[in-house]
C-alpha cells in the first residue's frame, strides 16, 4: 500500500523557516517524481514544487521561488521542502503527493494526509 | 501559466441526479487534464487523468471527457459518498495549475 506522511508543520512568525519531511511507502520511491501541493484555508489547491526522481530536475511556483528549496533522499526513502523567509500568505496545509506519468500525462495519483504550517506573530 | 476556470463553484443536487462539472483551459492542453475529488478535512483523491481514463477503484458512476480546451466531469447518479469539492488540473506545463473548486452539496 503506499503511504506518504508529512511532518514538520507548526507555527512560526514571518521571517522564519521550516523543515516539511515526508516519509514514503509501498512503492518504489527512487523511480517516481514527487511534487508539493499546498491548500491555504478554505482555499483551493495550488501546486508548489515539483523534483524528478533523480533530482536532475526541480521546478518552483513563481510565489515561492527563491524561498523554498525542495530535495529527497532516495536512499531513505524522504522527500523534503525547506521553507524560508515564510510569509502570512504561506500558511497552508502541505501535501506531498507522488507524481505519476501514465501513458504520457502526469497526475498526482497519491497524497499525504498534509501538515498545517501557520505563519503568524 | 495556464489558468483553468471551473463552473459551476457550487452546486445542489440529490441522490441519483446526473451531475456534469465543466473546467476551461485558457489554452488548448490536449488531453492533459485530471479530476480530483476532496472530502472535508481529507487530502484530494485521483479520480481522472488523462481527460478520461478512470483511475484504478473509482466507480464508474464517474466519466470524464473532452480534449483542447472544454473538458466535463460526469457523474450519472450521485451517491451520498460523492457530496464532496471537485477540482481539475493541467499537467500540459509547469507551473501545474488547477481549477478553483466546485463543490456539490445536498439538495
Amino acid at each position: 500500500e503506499v503511504q506518504l506522511v508529512e511532518s514538520g508543520g507548526g507555527l512560526v512568525q514571518p521571517g522564519g523557516s521550516l523543515r516539511l519531511s515526508c516519509a514514503a511507502s509501498g512503492f518504489t520511491f527512487s523511480t517516481y517524481s514527487m511534487n508539493w501541493v499546498r491548500q491555504a484555508p478554505g482555499k483551493g489547491l495550488e501546486w508548489v514544487s515539483y523534483i524528478s526522481s533523480s533530482s536532475s530536475s526541480i521546478y518552483y511556483a513563481d510565489s515561492v521561488k527563491g524561498r523554498f528549496t525542495i530535495s529527497r533522499d532516495n536512499a531513505k526513502n524522504s522527500l523534503y521542502l525547506q521553507m524560508n523567509s515564510l510569509r502570512a500568505e504561506d500558511t497552508a496545509v502541505y501535501y506531498c503527493t507522488r507524481g505519476d506519468c501514465t501513458g504520457g500525462v502526469c497526475s498526482f495519483d497519491y497524497w499525504g494526509q498534509g501538515t498545517l504550517v501557520t505563519v503568524s506573530s | 501559466d495556464i489558468q483553468m476556470t471551473q463552473s459551476p463553484s457550487s452546486l445542489s443536487a440529490s441522490v441519483g441526479d446526473r451531475v456534469t462539472i465543466t473546467c476551461r483551459a485558457s489554452q488548448s492542453i490536449g488531453r492533459y487534464l485530471n479530476w480530483y475529488q476532496q472530502k472535508p478535512g481529507k487530502a484530494p483523491k485521483l479520480l481522472i487523468y488523462a481527460a478520461s481514463s478512470f483511475q484504478s477503484g473509482v466507480p464508474s458512476r464517474f466519466s470524464g471527457s473532452g480534449s483542447g480546451t472544454d473538458f466535463t466531469l460526469t457523474i450519472s447518479s450521485l451517491q451520498p459518498e460523492d457530496f464532496a469539492t471537485y477540482y481539475c488540473q493541467q499537467s500540459y506545463s509547469t507551473p501545474r495549475t488547477f481549477g478553483q473548486g466546485t463543490k456539490l452539496e445536498i439538495k
